[in-house]
């Protein structure tokens, strides 16, 4: 059972390049969340959905587009990426509202 | 507003209990969340409290919250250099129409001999 894999999980980028964060989970859960990890603070949610073919803005959604076509994926797109993304990206999943969330191992981004 | 605070360091022997505390803002939120990052990992959900409890024990965990200063702590009993981590304080929060975490800055927990 592998929960929440993410891929990449290193990155770094260009400014102004384009790249999609994939994060797929086995657990069947509806719910599933894109949070950005800054140093001395804490995760900051980007996007999250709330089941197949939904998706919502979370805290800090720009610069950030993200896809749900299916399920079990959750996708997150940098269309145009600047240093300011530079980041630890995380993403998770839940079963339903207030389920404590599962979390992926993260991403590390850097944007040159 | 919506605001989770964490001490930033804390240092305890090998052995010692380690006490985390947390302050959050949201009295609406119905569950309160610790979880613990390993360098180089992703959070690992280490326990979770009801808004209705007051304390929660599990082995070596102890979580006890106190609404009406709405605060909250983790005791870690016997604490071996294997908890030496990052250890996040969430309370679960449904502000702008949504479920959502919201997380403290976390606590960095070093035990030395």
């Amino acid at each position: 059972n592998a929960g929440v894999t993410q891929t990449p999980k290193f990155r770094v980028l260009k400014t102004g390049q384009s790249m999609t964060l994939l994060c797929a989970q086995d657990m069947n859960h509806e719910y599933m969340y894109w949070y950005r990890q800054d140093p001395g603070m804490g995760l900051r949610l980007i996007h999250y959905s709330v089941g197949e073919g939904t998706t919502a803005k979370g805290e800090v959604p720009d610069g950030y587009n993200v896809s749900r076509l299916k399920k079990q994926n959750f996708l997150l797109g940098l269309e145009s990426a600047a240093p300011s993304q530079t980041s630890v990206y995380f993403c998770a999943s839940t079963r339903g509202p207030n389920q404590p969330q599962h979390f992926g191992d993260g991403t590390r981004l850097s944007i040159l | 507003g919506e605001d989770v605070e964490q001490s930033l360091f804390l240092s305890v022997r090998e052995g010692d209990s380690s006490v985390i505390n947390c302050t959050y803002t949201d009295s609406s939120s119905t569950y309160l969340y610790w979880y613990k990052q390993e360098p180089g990992a992703g959070l690992q959900l280490l326990t979770y409290i009801f808004s209705n409890m007051d304390m929660k024990q599990d082995q070596r965990l102890t979580v006890l919250l106190n609404k009406k200063d709405k605060h909250l702590s983790l005791r870690i009993a016997d604490t071996q250099t294997g908890d030496s981590a990052i250890y996040f304080c969430a309370e679960s929060n449904k502000a702008g129409g949504y479920n959502k975490l919201i997380f403290g800055a976390g606590t960095r927990l070093a035990v030395h001999p």
